[in-house]
């Protein structure tokens, strides 16, 4: 079974800086998300970047996706004390289904020093 | 934007009881999924349900768990004899169903098993 990995496992920046997190998986993926998740509460979408897509962008947010290394990244810049959280990948494992089955990684905790 | 509900958002149980975990999906969406969080660790996928039955579960979704949608609106999460390891925060989420399209999650329901 596919496992998704990220590095590293937390993050430490000063308000402004960018905030790079990576994150790799092992088997063939019709696409990757990644998701937000402030202490205890639920899972927030952030952005979804499909195979055939290398590199997407949404405000603040670009995803790359390198489907030779299985690999991603995700950066956050000009980044903010709010954008305190962890970060998780999550691959839908290209079952050909329309079921959202996904493989979440193990995350980035992420913290934005004011 | 629309949201998944679920109720409790805390819920604490001696071990052996049975809990319901219970979640509203987004009205118009068609594929509803229960996920699971240990502490410190993966979110985990447990089952996905469509067109009233399973569609996939997991490894982790034995005998203990089952799904139902009651009624149009609710769709809950049975834990027949809670066990000590089944503590951990539970995520319904559901979608459309189209393929690479983002899971809208709840905030999650805080299982403790004592």
């Amino acid at each position: 079974s596919q496992q998704g990995e990220e590095d590293p496992q937390a993050l430490s920046i000063q308000e402004g800086e960018n905030a790079t997190m990576n994150c790799s998986y092992k088997t063939s993926i019709n696409n990757l998300q990644w998701y937000r998740q402030n202490s205890g509460r639920g899972l927030v979408h952030l952005i979804l970047i499909r195979s055939n897509e290398r590199e997407k962008h949404s405000g603040r947010l670009r995803v790359t996706l390198d489907t030779s290394k299985k690999s991603s990244s995700l950066l956050i810049t000009a980044s903010r004390a709010a954008d305190t959280a962890s970060y998780f990948c999550a691959t839908d494992g290209n079952y050909g289904g329309a079921t959202n089955k996904l493989i979440f990684g193990t995350g980035t905790l992420l913290a934005v020093q004011p | 934007e629309p949201e998944v509900t679920q109720t409790p958002s805390h819920q604490v149980t001696q071990m052996g009881q049975e809990v319901i975990l219970r979640c509203v999906p987004i009205s118009n969406h068609l594929y509803f999924y229960w996920y699971r969080q240990i502490l410190g660790q993966k979110v985990e996928f447990l089952v996905s349900f469509y067109n009233n039955e399973i569609s996939e579960k997991s490894e982790i979704f034995d005998d203990q768990f089952s799904v139902e949608r009651p009624d149009g609106s609710n769709f809950t999460l049975k834990i027949r004899s809670t066990k000590l390891e089944d503590s951990a925060m539970y995520f319904c989420a559901s979608d459309h169903g189209q393929g690479n399209e983002k899971l809208f999650f709840g905030s999650g329901t805080q299982l403790s098993v004592l």
